[in-house]
């Protein structure tokens, strides 16, 4: 089991865009897949993307024309950013460990991040 | 996508009780070159981040009480546990991840009766 952690900005306006950062210890980010998963407050999970610590990404194609995800493995951190953000993006942001078969068994805290002008 | 669906959206159970959470998903997600389902639940308590609790649709997470068990094949999955406890009030989800595109259900909320 690795921990977790996520930062980032808690507030930002509309058409700004969203930087986190998850930084993960007590393991290597090497060999695992890696995952952003958001909960708009008082809703469901949607999974926003992952990357493999070799760098090959996939994305959410409803939201892949503004999602970058990035790894530094020197680092053991990987990275998210949101371009053009609205207050639909407003939600708690997790980082987790992706299981190569699909499932998330490690998770962080999450990161709220609110989005309003 | 493949839309998973969940039912009840809540249900109150009595401490010692059975409970017993459905979920659907639009297209079948057994992989049939190895006869498992891409199926997983979490649990979710307030203010805190999903847990995993089972994968292949009925593999218990490691340090996972066994009174919680999965069952189902195809497109129709269940979760249930056995006898409630307090600690169990959450909101439970399920995913898929047979296609790169992962989704979730959108969550069932257990409470105490």
């Amino acid at each position: 089991q690795v921990q977790l952690q996520e930062s980032g900005p808690g507030l930002m306006k509309p058409s700004e865009t969203l930087s986190l950062t998850c930084t993960v210890s007590g393991g290597s980010i090497s060999s695992y897949y890696w995952s952003w998963i958001r909960q708009p407050p008082g809703k469901g999970l949607e999974w926003i993307g992952n990357i493999y610590y070799t760098g090959s990404t996939n994305y959410n194609p409803s939201l892949r024309s503004r999602v970058t995800i990035s790894v530094d493995t020197s680092k053991n951190q990987f990275s998210l950013i949101l371009n053009s953000v609205t207050a639909a993006d407003t939600a708690m942001y997790y980082c987790a460990r992706d299981h190569s078969s699909g499932w998330f068994d490690d998770w962080g805290q999450g990161t709220l991040v609110t989005v309003s002008s | 996508d493949i839309v998973m669906t969940q039912s009840p959206d809540s249900l109150a159970v009595s401490l010692g009780e059975r409970a017993t959470i459905n979920c659907k998903s639009s297209q079948s997600v057994l992989y049939s070159s190895n006869n498992e389902n891409y199926l997983a639940w979490y649990q979710q308590k307030p203010g805190q981040p999903p847990k995993l609790l089972i994968y292949w649709a009925s593999t218990r997470e490691s340090g996972v009480p066994d009174r919680f068990s999965g069952s189902g094949s195809g497109t129709d999955f269940t979760l249930t546990i056995s006898s409630l406890q307090a600690e169990d009030v959450a909101v439970y989800y399920c995913q898929q991840y047979y296609t790169t595109l992962r989704t979730f259900g959108q969550g069932t909320k257990l409470e105490i009766k």
